[in-house]
């Protein structure tokens, strides 16, 4: 079981906005940043969102972070074929001392 | 740009040890936080271990703990990650990431570089 809980999947037909959601609690998303990670099939993860809600230069504007007390969301708008990926939250978490990530998240497009 | 080249995977027995390294390059080692993340086969990212810029201070998933110790040698611009008594459920793809920063914990910045990672089989 994952610290941080995320839909273990999500689809949309292309143009669509599909929105992930990272669930924590009070140690980890609740009082630090909340970053995601694209991971296409075959590749490393690549980074999204720092800092809850900023992009990584290169990153393009349809993906949005989001953070509200101890749950984070990612949006992708005007979904693309190529957007199908595992998409993973993380966070650090005070209690643990480590960070956590959320146990990933696939979209599919339709 | 910087680039990150993981290497020193294999397979070991079950209470053996492997060494990985990560070679850097495209930027000063010493200026930001390391970490290492690791990927079970079919399965989600696990964040292993970090060390800050200084290499002063370290942390480790309790998965790990007193088993495996990361370190750097900064004249080399390389990132290591010793591990010891290793166990079946070791058995991953081995990822060094670069952070954005020089901090591990509480820092905004995320893992802005990753290697291709390096796959660990613990098998007898």
């Amino acid at each position: 079981q994952s610290v941080l809980t995320q839909s273990p999947s999500a689809s949309g037909t292309p143009g669509q906005r599909v929105t992930i959601s990272c669930s924590g609690s009070s140690s980890n998303v609740g009082s630090n940043y909340v970053y995601w990670y694209q991971q296409l099939p075959g590749a490393a993860p690549k980074l999204l969102i720092y800092g809850n809600d900023q992009w990584p230069s290169g990153v393009p504007d349809r993906f949005s972070g989001s953070k509200s007390g101890t749950s984070a969301s990612l949006a992708i708008s005007g979904l693309r074929s190529e957007d199908e990926a595992d998409y993973y939250c993380a966070a650090w978490d005070d209690n643990m001392s480590g960070l956590v990530f959320g146990g990933g998240t696939r979209v599919t497009v339709l | 740009e910087a680039q990150l080249l993981e290497s020193g995977g294999g397979l070991a027995q079950p209470g053996g040890s492997l060494r990985l390294s990560c070679a850097a390059s495209g930027f000063t080692l010493n200026n930001y936080a390391m970490s290492w993340v690791r990927q079970a086969p079919g399965k989600g990212l696990e964040w292993v271990s970090g060390i800050i810029n200084s290499g002063r201070s370290t942390y480790y998933a309790d998965s790990v703990k007193g088993r495996f110790t990361i370190s750097r040698g900064n004249s080399k611009n390389t990132l290591y990650l010793q591990m010891n008594r290793l166990r079946v459920e070791d058995t991953a793809v081995y990822y060094c990431a670069k952070s954005g920063g020089a901090l591990v914990a509480g820092t905004s910045y995320g893992f802005d570089y990753w290697g291709q990672g390096t796959l660990v089989t613990v098998s007898s």
